[in-house]
C-alpha cells in the first residue's frame, strides 16, 4: 500500500513568487495535514483539513493557504514568498478527525527561496 | 492549545546504553501521545504510540510510560544502536502539537 506522497520533491523560487505543493493521502484516509520545518527546528503545524474543509489552522500568516479536493489530496500554497518560507514541508494524513488516528507522514518538499 | 514541551534537545549516549526523552503536556482532554523518529532527510515515522487508557506500552527495544495526573510522557530506548541516531519528537493531540525534538546520536 502506498504512503503518503508528496510532489515536487524540491521546488526553488524567487522571493514575491508563488509556490504550489501537493499532497495525495494513505488510501482511505480523509484528514490532510500540513506541516512547516525549517532547518534544524521543529515541525510547525499549517493547516488541517478533513472532509474537504479547513478544520483548524496554525499560527501562519494568511499567504498560506491550501485546499483538499474530492479525492481527498490536497494543496498547500505559499504566495508572496520570502526567504524565511525556505523550509521542508511536510504532509501527513490520517484516517479522520477522531482524536487518536495515527498520523503518517510524507518524506516532505523542500522550498527553496532565493 | 495544547502544549508540549520535549526534553532535552539533544542526548549523546554509548553504543549499548540507554536512552530517555521526556515530554510534558498541557491540556488534561489529551488522550493519544505518539513518538516518531526522523532519519536525515526524510520525513517522520511513526515508531510507538500510547493512548491515556495505558500506563506503558513496549515495542521490543522501545517503551513508552504515560503519567497523566503528571502530565508526562516518556520515550526509553534500550541497548541503543547506530541506527537509533535520528531526531525524535513526541506529539500530543494526535498530533497538532509536537514537541521540539531531540538529536540523538549513539556513539560507537
Amino acid at each position: 500500500e502506498a504512503g503518503v506522497t508528496q510532489s515536487p520533491t524540491h521546488l526553488i523560487k524567487t522571493r514575491g513568487q508563488q509556490a504550489t505543493l501537493r499532497c495525495s493521502p494513505i488510501s482511505g484516509h480523509t484528514s490532510v495535514y500540513w506541516y512547516q520545518q525549517a532547518l534544524g527546528l521543529g515541525l510547525q503545524f499549517l493547516l488541517w483539513y478533513d472532509e474537504g474543509e479547513e478544520r483548524n489552522r496554525g499560527n501562519f500568516p494568511p499567504r498560506f493557504s491550501g485546499r483538499q479536493f474530492p479525492n481527498y489530496s490536497s494543496e498547500l500554497n505559499v504566495n508572496a514568498l520570502e526567504l524565511e518560507d525556505s523550509a521542508l514541508y511536510l504532509c501527513a494524513s490520517s484516517l479522520g478527525r477522531l482524536s487518536g488516528n495515527t498520523i503518517y507522514f510524507g518524506e516532505g518538499s523542500w522550498l527553496t527561496v532565493v | 492549545g495544547e502544549n508540549v514541551e520535549q526534553h532535552p534537545s539533544t542526548l549523546s549516549v554509548q553504543e549499548g546504553d540507554s536512552a530517555v526523552i521526556k515530554c510534558t503536556y498541557s491540556d488534561s482532554a489529551s488522550n493519544y501521545f505518539p513518538w516518531y523518529k526522523q532519519e536525515l532527510g526524510k520525513g517522520p515515522q511513526l515508531i510507538i504510540d500510547i493512548r491515556s487508557n495505558v500506563g506503558e506500552k513496549k515495542d521490543q527495544r522501545i517503551a513508552v510510560t504515560l503519567n497523566k495526573t503528571a502530565k508526562h510522557f516518556s520515550l526509553h530506548i534500550t541497548e541503543t544502536q547506530p541506527e537509533d541516531s535520528a531526531v525524535y519528537f513526541c506529539a500530543a493531540s494526535w498530533g497538532l502539537s509536537f514537541g521540539a525534538g531531540t538529536t540523538v546520536t549513539v556513539r560507537a
